[in-house]
């Protein structure tokens, strides 16, 4: 199976940079996603890591450590709208995807 | 492209009746997924299918749940009967590889499923 760890809870204020790190356990492995999402929104794709290394787009950055089973999101110059959850995701075959438990992010003035 | 569109937004229905959640995938997309999403247990995959057949249901809860696509531009999710605790948002999702390359999933708005 899979399964997913992911902090409940993230707090930081406007400007900042802030890491939200993932951690999984698979019986195959073949990319870690983010997804983020607005109360009351559906998830929007951020990103995707197949390979090792920092995959950056804009403000948010993602990177992956297969051979540690982790990843993290790097959201820099933090701002009130990135106030949201934040989902990784594995996949097995690259197409079905387990969610993570979500991390809430709270951005303060 | 409108994205993936479902309908629809809200449902409120009493226990035991049927109900159908439907969903336009992305043209051009070949996978196709619903979603079930609760405070509990987060967000769970119920089936997902592949050119319109179905891969892997083995999320789906009981056989009171049911999903069909008959095509490639249509799909359903129905209970029959419903029960209280399949309250929850509901997402169908999309996606497809493009030249190899991995763009992620396209959500719908999601069905806010509320059974009383």
């Amino acid at each position: 199976g899979q399964s997913l760890e992911q902090p409940s809870e993230v707090t930081a204020v406007e400007g900042a940079i802030v890491q939200i790190n993932c951690t999984y356990q698979t019986s195959g492995f073949y990319g870690l996603s983010w997804y983020q999402q607005h109360d009351g929104g559906a998830p929007t794709f951020l990103s995707y890591n197949a390979l090792d290394g920092l995959e950056e787009t804009g403000r948010f950055s993602s990177f992956l450590s297969r051979s540690d089973s982790y990843g993290y999101l790097l959201l820099q110059e933090l701002q009130m709208k990135d106030s949201a959850s934040y989902f990784c995701a594995t996949s097995r075959d690259g197409q079905n995807f387990v969610f993570g438990p979500g991390t809430r992010l709270s951005v303060l003035p | 492209d409108a994205g993936v569109i479902q309908s629809p937004r809200h449902e409120v229905t009493e226990m035991g009746q049927e109900v159908t959640l439907r969903c336009k995938p992305i043209s051009g997309h070949d996978y196709l997924f619903w979603y079930r999403q609760t405070m509990m247990r987060g967000l769970e995959l119920l089936i997902y299918f592949n050119n319109n057949v179905p891969i892997d249901d083995s999320g789906m809860p009981e056989d009171r749940f049911s999903a069909k696509m008959p095509n490639a531009s249509f799909s359903t999710l129905k209970i029959q009967p419903s029960e209280p605790r399949d309250s929850a948002v509901y997402f169908c999702a999309s996606s497809a590889r493009v030249q190899g390359s991995y763009y992620g999933y396209t959500f719908g708005s999601g069905t806010r499923l509320t059974v009383v």
